[in-house]
């Protein structure tokens, strides 16, 4: 059974402009978290959608959106970029909501110049 | 607020000895806690949990010990492997929410 994939793996983009992440969680899961990660603060949780319904938001603004398509797929968008953006973006699926456990993507890294 | 704390940010060990990597909460309504390991370029990989009705829990080499009277929790590695070598994030769940707490994660060299 083929893993989360993440898409696009490494990103650079300029402060102001905005940037879609892509999550395939594995086949049969139907909630998806979305987590930042970055060296001071660890990771941080940002969303879970389940049923294409957000479900949970962690505390961040609300230039950090999302979605979840009927085939169970994910996109986050982060718009008018900041320096502090720059951070390992992670993706986590599980079957149901509350599972044991959560399987997390490789990540997308993004860097904000 | 950390709610999850990791106190050591790194830990070097010996080949064949014992690792332990530590974690302190400070919600009392955690009731689920969860250990991570991450390599490099990967994400997470899910190790042990401990449900707070127990104390103990051991799968293989990994043991998990709650104390939940000092919020403290314990991961040991017996023996430790040069490829254990990853960092190791504590997570908490409080009862009823799906969300995990991490705390920022403890980094551990095992030396062949």
């Amino acid at each position: 059974k083929a893993g989360v994939t993440q898409t696009p793996r490494y990103l650079i983009k300029t402060r102001g402009q905005q940037v879609t992440l892509s999550c395939s969680p594995i086949s049969g899961h139907r909630s998806v978290s979305w987590y930042q990660q970055t060296p001071g603060q660890g990771l941080q949780f940002l969303f879970e959608y389940f049923s294409e319904t957000q479900r949970n938001k962690g505390n961040f603004p609300g230039r950090f959106s999302g979605r979840q398509f009927s085939n169970s797929r994910s996109e986050m968008n982060v718009s008018t970029l900041e320096l502090g953006d720059s951070a390992l973006y992670l993706c986590a699926s599980s079957p149901q909501r509350g599972g044991e456990t959560q399987y997390f993507g490789p990540g997308t890294r993004l860097l904000v110049l | 607020d950390q709610q999850v704390k990791q106190n050591s940010p790194s830990l070097s060990v010996q080949e064949g000895r014992i690792s332990i990597l530590n974690c302190d909460y400070t919600n009392s309504m955690f009731d689920y806690f969860l250990w991570y390991k991450k390599y490099p370029a990967e994400g997470p990989t899910f190790l042990i949990s401990i449900s707070s009705i127990k104390d103990k829990n051991e799968d293989g080499r990994f043991t998990v010990f709650l104390n939940k009277s000092a919020k403290h929790l314990s991961l040991h590695i017996v023996p430790s492997q040069p490829g254990d070598s990853a960092v190791y994030f504590c997570a908490a769940r409080a009862g009823g929410s799906y969300i995990p707490t991490f705390g920022r994660g403890t980094s551990l060299i095992v030396h062949p």
